[in-house]
């Protein structure tokens, strides 16, 4: 199965400021990658598909690049309510597969 | 508005057989538009992909968890269900009922819409 590696584990970034996250993917995975938000107590938020395809209703502020075997998700201006873990996924080959995520913490 | 919601004993005893059933409403499981998983998260973890199921009956299952897995659809009370047998320890988790969407015929592999979750403990 395809391993996604996430980095780094945690990220310390102040309001305002720019985040960017990276996943990286053991072998080839084409586009066929999406980002996941989640909250404590909460499910999973779909962010991003298709690598750079934003969700419907998710902010501009989210954006993911990438393709292959190294991915990024990047959140321009971070707001109070971004502040959560972060999951990538492919779904490139079976078993789908997730990173082990991305702790987005207030700096 | 698509909702999922989970359903299912919190507790099963180890040996034993976890059954969770994944009721859709503002949205059928019998469209072939979407494809059904059940997607897991271990306290403090990662996700875990378990299988997923279409209308027609058709299913695909995780390799590490086949051989206990069977997941099933009643599409006449809109649900879909998991069962996972020979439980340990190892199987308690937050365990999510999730739609995606087909594409070109096939699982989109992305997941739009998540029931809330369930926690599972497996303890005696």
């Amino acid at each position: 199965e395809i391993v996604m590696t996430q980095s780094p584990a945690t990220l310390s970034v102040s309001p305002g400021e720019r985040a960017t996250l990276s996943c990286r993917a053991s072998q080839s995975v084409s586009s066929n990658l999406a980002w996941y938000q989640q909250k404590p107590g909460q499910a999973p938020r779909l962010l991003i598909y298709g690598a750079s395809t934003r969700a419907t209703g998710i902010p501009a502020r989210f954006s993911g690049s990438g393709s292959g075997t190294e991915f990024t998700l990047t959140i321009s201006s971070l707001q109070s309510e971004d502040f959560a873990v972060y999951y990538c996924q492919q779904y490139n080959n079976w078993p789908i597969t997730f990173g082990q995520g991305t702790r987005l913490e207030i700096k | 508005q698509v909702q999922l919601q989970e359903s299912g004993p919190g507790l099963v005893k180890p040996s034993e057989t976890l059954s969770l059933t994944c009721t859709v409403s503002g949205g059928s499981v019998s469209s072939g538009s979407y494809y059904w998983s059940w997607i897991r998260q271990p306290p403090g973890k990662g996700l875990e992909w378990i299988g997923y199921i279409y209308y027609s009956g058709s299913t695909n299952y995780n390799p590490s968890l086949k051989s206990r897995v069977t997941i099933s659809v009643d599409t006449s009370r809109a649900q879909f269900s998991l069962k996972l047998s020979s439980v340990t320890a190892a199987d308690t988790a937050v365990y999510y009922c999730a739609r995606d969407r087909t594409r070109s015929g096939y699982s989109s592999g992305w997941y739009d819409y998540w029931g809330q979750g369930t926690l599972v403990t497996v303890s005696s």
